[in-house]
């Protein structure tokens, strides 16, 4: 079973819809994220989480919002998809490397997600 | 404004051959620099890392190379084989950022 694992993988709506990309992970990681990625644009971050209590805004988070319902877990939700928000999503984890770098993620299989 | 470019979108290597993939950054609180390779239907993957009191990190045919002074870092992949391509990304983060900032990709294609 992969260690960080993404549902679904892959989902065509309509815009104004409610989307839930949802994501897991085993690898015991505090840190986890939401990127998206786009044509020549590359990842991008929406959201990031530090813990369960701590949930920041990335680079792109219009649009979108998250919960951390445990370790383990972190949802990426659209509250009214529009087509623009057509993409492919991965969720990630990371550790903290030593002298506080986040380091190496760990990337899901992705979502496609396609808004109509 | 991209903190993190990757101004070429693709390239093409015959096998055997060096494959250079360059990466040029302009902020200069990024200390620490990582790169990851990502084949079709997959996940980013980690490659290998370099952090900014190092100018040379090698790990088996790859390697990359980090010039401060410039704001460039480039990763050598010798020889380069066809199941190296992928789109490779480089990114980089700041102890005061909290996250990684990825550029925008390379396409490498290795022709047998």
């Amino acid at each position: 079973d992969a260690d960080v694992t993404q549902t679904p993988r892959n989902r065509i709506t309509k815009t104004g819809k409610r989307i839930m990309l949802e994501c897991s992970q085993t690898k015991g990681h505090d840190r986890m994220y939401w990127y998206r990625q786009d044509p020549g644009l590359g990842l991008r971050l929406i959201y990031y989480s530090f813990d369960v209590k701590d949930i920041n805004k990335g680079e792109i988070s219009d649009g979108y919002s998250v919960s951390r319902q445990a370790q383990a877990k972190f949802s990426l939700s659209l509250e009214s998809a529009i087509p623009n928000q057509t993409a492919l999503y991965f969720c990630a984890t990371s550790d903290l490397v030593a002298g506080g770098y986040t380091g190496e993620l760990f990337f899901g299989e992705g979502s496609r997600l396609t808004v109509l | 404004d991209q903190q993190v470019k990757q101004n070429s979108p693709s390239l093409s290597v015959q096998e055997g051959r060096i494959s250079i993939l360059n990466c040029d950054y302009t902020n200069s609180m990024f200390d620490y620099f990582l790169w990851y390779k990502k084949y079709p239907a997959e996940g980013p993957t980690f490659l290998i890392s370099i952090s900014s009191i190092k100018d040379k990190n090698e790990d088996g045919r790859f390697t990359v190379f980090l010039n401060k002074s410039a704001k460039h870092l480039s990763l050598h992949i010798v020889p380069s084989q066809p199941g190296d391509s992928a789109v490779y990304f480089c990114a980089a983060s700041a102890l005061s950022a909290r996250q990684l900032t990825f550029g925008s990709g390379t396409q490498l294609t290795v022709l047998p």
